[in-house]
């Protein structure tokens, strides 16, 4: 499994961003895409996807109303759009998957997103 | 949301050392728990998971210990390509969260 996301991105505060996330060696149908992010020198902050257990997609609160996350199932591409951006959202952007530990980890990455938002 | 905090935040070796790298949950997580590895401008690498299982290709100078709210990533005789931070990870109902890190440097 492979996945690649879509190159850097620019935008000015109030804007809005969608990331892609091209799966490959795999159906994106057999997989649940989640969505990360790092801000310059922090750790690693979840941001949302699908949870088997409870057949439904979770976020983070902090996102709840300004984080979409679709797929499509036709071209194994997932998306992440985030509304209402500020330079708080200013980041490396990140897919993933899990091949076999139900979701409690996640082995494969994709290479990462930059998102800088600034007037 | 169970917070995941890490010590030290820096550790300084030098090549051949042992790195003792702790992660403490503020409520208990049982075994799951993994570990991660990045190196700048890189996606994380997991390295262990359910406390103390290496994944597929890791190898065997990695090993992970703990249960409940404490948990240790040891790396005996670092090797070059070990130098990097290291993120602990659990999931608790549905959400997800990773320790600080703690940042593996040359002495």
């Amino acid at each position: 499994v492979q996945l690649v996301q879509s190159g850097a991105e620019m935008k000015q505060p109030g804007a809005s961003v969608t990331v892609s996330c091209q799966i490959s060696g795999y159906g994106l149908n057999t997989l649940y895409i989640h969505w990360w992010r790092q801000g310059p020198g922090k750790g690693l902050e979840w941001m949302g996807g699908f949870d088997p257990r409870h057949s439904k997609v979770m976020s983070a609160e902090t996102f709840q109303d300004r984080l979409t996350m679709t797929e499509d199932t036709a071209t194994d591409i997932a998306y992440m759009e985030l509304t209402r951006l500020t330079s708080e959202d200013t980041a490396f952007y990140f897919c993933s998957t899990d091949r076999g530990s139900a979701y409690f980890y996640f082995d494969i990455w994709g290479q990462g997103t930059l998102v800088t938002v600034s007037s | 949301e169970i917070v995941l905090t890490q010590s030290p935040g820096t550790l300084s070796l030098s090549p051949g050392e042992s790195a003792t790298l702790s992660c403490r949950a503020s409520q208990s997580v049982g075994t799951y728990l993994g570990w991660y590895q990045q190196k700048p401008g890189q996606a994380p690498r997991l390295l262990i998971t359910d406390a103390s299982n290496r994944a597929t290709g890791i190898p065997a100078r990695f090993s992970g210990s703990g249960t409940g709210t404490d948990f240790t990533l040891t790396i005996t005789r670092l090797e070059p390509e070990d130098y990097a931070v290291y993120y602990c990870q659990q999931r608790f109902d549905s959400m997800y969260t990773f320790g600080q890190g703690t940042k593996v440097d040359i002495k």
